[in-house]
């Protein structure tokens, strides 16, 4: 079973600020199959990158995914205050089919 | 603007059963794979089911399997989740979400906003 670990659990950054979020992958996985999620209090997740490193539709360009193999990047380049949230990381092609990391609460330092 | 609505939630004791049902519009249902997220109190994501765009191929959680069935309607851009033998610890808001394709490796890009479910005495 792929599990994946995410860092660090919380995050305190101020706007303006670049953040950078960690997902660790128990195996190698196909960067094919790796997505990352925003959730804010009370809604549902937002798709954010998907295959690594490809922006899902609306997403700004302060949002980028990378890495390969068992580690993978989140970056988010100038934190806006709409950004601080919890962000998922997602294998969705190995056995078994999908699981996701444990997230990482970004918070306003 | 793809919409996806969920229902069916509610209370429901121990070793009870429940259907959920998620109803889409408006984009070419048959087209893609749905699934079933759950997020318990407090907890991150799990998904516990996912379909093809044509059924033929499913996904269980080794925590549901056996016990949850997925199906979808084509004809009604319905989904559904039929939930049996239900624990404490299936206690979630259970998201419906729509894959980018058909088949199942897919990420999940638009979601509905859940349907909450407690199993308690």
């Amino acid at each position: 079973e792929t599990v994946l670990t995410q860092s660090p659990g919380t995050l305190s950054l101020s706007p303006g600020e670049r953040a950078t979020l960690a997902c660790r992958a128990s195996q190698s996985i196909s960067s094919s199959y790796l997505a990352w999620y925003q959730q804010k209090p009370g809604q549902a997740p937002r798709l954010l990158i998907y295959g690594a490193s490809n922006r899902a539709t609306d997403i700004p360009d302060r949002f980028s995914g990378s890495g390969s193999g068992t580690d993978f990047t989140l970056t988010i380049s100038r934190l806006e205050p709409e950004d601080f949230a919890v962000y998922y990381c997602q294998q969705y092609g190995a056995s078994p089919m999908y699981t996701f990391g444990q997230g990482t609460k970004l918070e306003i330092k | 603007e793809v919409q996806l609505l969920e229902s069916g939630g509610g209370l429901v004791q121990p070793g009870g059963s429940l259907r959920l049902s998620c109803t889409a519009s408006p984009f070419i249902f048959s087209n893609y794979a749905l699934t079933w997220v759950r997020q318990a109190p407090g907890k991150g994501l799990e998904c516990v089911s996912a379909i093809s765009g044509s059924s033929r191929s499913t996904f269980y959680a080794d925590s549901v399997k056996g016990r949850f069935t997925i199906s979808r309607d084509n004809s009604k851009s319905t989904l559904y989740l039929q939930m049996s033998s239900l624990r404490d610890e299936d206690t979630a808001l259970y998201y419906c979400a729509k894959l980018r394709g058909s088949y199942l490796s897919s990420a999940f890009d638009m979601w509905g906003q859940g349907t909450m479910v407690t199993v308690s005495s």
